[in-house]
């Protein structure tokens, strides 16, 4: 599975949106992006995830450059439930395959 | 069916115990997962089981750990005389693998703790 890099820590004011990046400048082709957090002492919980097309859910957004080498989670109105570690995964196979955690981003919500 | 369960949340013992968690995973999914996650770390694969059969484990799963999974429901994780740097959390993940799959749902975890 391809690797992501992910900066290590941001903050957000509470209202802003909230933007993620991740770069996965090795993603082959048929690879996903996936996009999970975890908020102290939870497991991880799934946010959402793609190929190639943009995405949005009830929980966020994810945009992904055209050659596929970054990506980005958009947070549109961030609170301070939003304080948790998000994690960039790449994986092969959709929803099928394990997970291959980095050390994500801890994203800090400040009022 | 809320979710992931795992017993204990939290677990102390002494070096060289053997300790047993279990995980309840959402009733429907058929596969099963195991991680391990040390403090600033994200979560490590050890394991995972289609129904009863164990498909693949992780070189971070040494001869003290055997999971089993008896009849594809539930799942146990035992390690066998604990050492110190099993200290971790141990999280559950499910998912169902079928024409439609679905994301892992994970456990809150239980949290290691050798003395």
């Amino acid at each position: 599975d391809a690797k992501t890099t992910q900066p290590p820590s941001m903050d957000c004011a509470e209202g802003r949106a909230a933007n993620l990046p991740c770069n996965h400048s090795t993603i082959s082709g048929n690879e996903y992006v996936y996009w999970y957090r975890q908020i102290h002492s939870q497991g991880p919980q799934y946010i959402i995830h793609g190929l190639k097309n943009n995405e949005t859910n009830e929980m966020a957004s994810l945009i992904i450059t055209e050659d596929r080498k970054s990506s980005t989670l958009i947070l549109p109105h961030a609170t301070l439930r939003d304080t948790a570690v998000y994690y960039c995964i790449v994986r092969l196979r959709k929803n099928t395959d394990k997970l291959i955690f980095g050390t994500g981003t801890r994203l800090q919500v400040f009022p | 069916d809320t979710g992931v369960s795992q017993d204990p949340r939290h677990k102390i013992t002494k070096r060289g115990q053997n300790v047993t968690f279990r995980c309840d995973p959402i009733s429907e999914h058929n596969r099963l997962y195991w991680y391990r996650q040390t403090l600033g770390q994200g979560p490590e694969f050890l394991t995972y089981f289609q129904n009863e059969a164990q498909l693949e484990k992780s070189r971070l799963l040494s001869d003290r750990f055997s999971a089993e999974r008896p009849k594809g429901s539930f799942s146990t994780l035992e390690i066998q005389r604990t050492e110190q740097g099993d200290s971790a959390m141990y999280l559950c993940a499910s998912s169902l693998v079928s024409t439609a799959d679905t994301e892992a749902f994970f456990g809150q975890g239980t949290r290691l703790t050798v003395v």
